[in-house]
């Protein structure tokens, strides 16, 4: 039962574009939710968090949107750059779920200079 | 400035044989999570630790996998008797506090490959 979905496994995007990553949750109990960026034989490291009190967080280049009512949330980055070449991997916490993370199957972008 | 260390960043096992994977937290995290990744799907957690106390171990299988984080060295996953499903990234990750995962730095992993 995959509970934090990411449905498009890779995504290209022109470099200076936008790029829009997808994040879909089925459990009502998350209530924060983060994106974490891997690069190759490296773990992943924290990017962006929003709680579910919260519509929307931006820092710099990156944006994160939650839509609570169709349990959506989404990462902008823009504009794009060759560096963000990377696994983006989607990840929610419940307030009942001791610390753990539940993990999205990731998207790998890639930005085409 | 170390960060969290893994080792081996690849181990590798004949089927029945035991693994232990090592991780260091970053200086200062008492707290140590441990994930598994297998191909083409996303992290899984396994265990949550505290120094000398399993917090959450809820995403371990039931069978052949145990953890402990003592109050000196390094935090030890070991897997006995390996099989071929066994094999998978494994991440460990620290936090100097609890409900921080802003501040959840993770290790570069150990691939474990089971022949």
């Amino acid at each position: 039962d995959q509970q934090v979905k990411q449905n498009s496994p890779s995504l290209s995007v022109q470099e200076g574009r936008i790029s829009i990553l997808n994040c879909d949750y089925t459990n009502s109990m998350f209530d924060y939710f983060l994106w974490y960026k891997k690069y190759p034989a490296e773990g992943p490291t924290f990017l962006i968090s929003i709680s579910s009190i919260k519509d929307k967080n931006e820092d710099g280049r990156f944006t994160v949107f939650l839509n609570k009512s169709a349990k959506h949330l989404s990462l902008h980055i823009v504009p794009s750059q060759p560096g963000d070449s990377a696994v983006y991997f989607c990840a929610a916490r419940s307030n009942f779920g001791n610390e753990k993370l539940t993990f999205g199957t990731g998207t790998r972008l890639t930005i085409i200079p | 400035n170390a960060g969290v260390m893994q080792n081996p960043r690849h181990l590798v096992r004949r089927r029945g044989q035991e693994a232990r994977l090592r991780c260091s937290p970053m200086k200062g995290h008492s707290h140590v999570y441990w994930y598994r990744q297998l191909p083409e799907e996303g992290l899984k957690f396994m265990v949550y630790l505290q120094k000398e106390n399993i917090i959450d171990e809820s995403g371990m299988p039931k069978e052949r996998f145990s953890a402990e984080f003592p109050k000196e060295g390094p935090s030890i996953l070991r897997i006995q008797q390996v099989v071929r499903g066994d094999s998978a990234a494994y991440f460990c990750a620290s936090s100097a506090y609890k409900q921080s995962n802003e501040k959840l730095f993770f290790g570069s992993g150990t691939q474990l490959s089971v022949l």
